[in-house]
């Protein structure tokens, strides 16, 4: 299994909508969690960590479901500034940070 | 500058020559993590420097890669015999702290011929 799974999509969706990614991670003992966003040619950037409580950031929601080993990104009324890769880090095995494959997203008008 | 600066920008090189690879990170950050990423790909870890521990190498894919960094601040990352599967965006990352906030440099894109 690997470390930190994800759905590479792409997701195409309109100008508006609401759109979910999910990440799976493999390591229990994981205790950092982040989502990434990285736009095409460009390096990633942090878009927010990921509370156990779950947490918002204006219009992006996140969420830490220990027992599934799993994490969510939720997108609320999408823009087309949104269009970009999504990349889910969890620390790993280790204590380095594992990226996941990443969920393209495209938002058309 | 205030961010992590990565050199060259561009590599290329022909199959079975060494390259090197730098990475200044930003002044104060004890992580550096190098990562690769191949066309269309996900970023792939390489090797994890904190502080003054040992480095988590386990993400090198062959004894032809290695990394150093010296006195915690400037790290090498070194491809020897280089392949043409080699060929990628070389991405060093810093953070204030373990498992922190990453900020990355622009890469270095390695291409072998």
């Amino acid at each position: 299994r690997k470390e930190v799974e994800q759905d590479p999509g792409p997701f195409n969706v309109p100008e508006g909508a609401t759109v979910a990614f999910n990440c799976t991670y493999s390591n229990s003992a994981s205790q950092s969690f982040f989502w990434y966003r990285q736009d095409c040619r460009k390096e990633p950037k942090l878009l927010m960590s990921v509370y156990s409580s779950g947490n918002e950031d204006g219009r992006f929601t996140a969420q830490l479901n220990r027992a599934s080993q799993y994490i969510s990104l939720l997108i609320r009324d999408s823009k087309l500034s949104d269009s970009a890769t999504y990349l889910c880090v969890v620390n790993g095995a280790g204590t380095a940070l594992i990226f996941g494959k990443g969920t393209t997203l495209s938002v058309s008008s | 500058g205030a961010g992590v600066s990565q050199s060259p920008s561009n590599k290329v090189t022909e199959k079975g020559k060494d390259v090197e690879l730098r990475c200044d990170p930003i002044s104060g950050h004890t992580a550096l993590y190098w990562y690769r990423q191949s066309l269309g790909q996900g970023l792939e870890f390489l090797i994890y420097f904190q502080g003054n521990s040992a480095p988590d190498k386990s993400g090198l894919p062959s004894d032809r890669f290695s990394a150093e960094r010296t006195g915690g601040s400037v790290s090498t990352l070194t491809i020897q015999r280089t392949q043409q599967e080699d060929s990628a965006v070389y991405l060093c990352a810093s953070s204030p702290a373990m498992a922190g906030e990453l900020f990355f440099g622009e890469g270095s894109r390695l291409t072998v011929l």
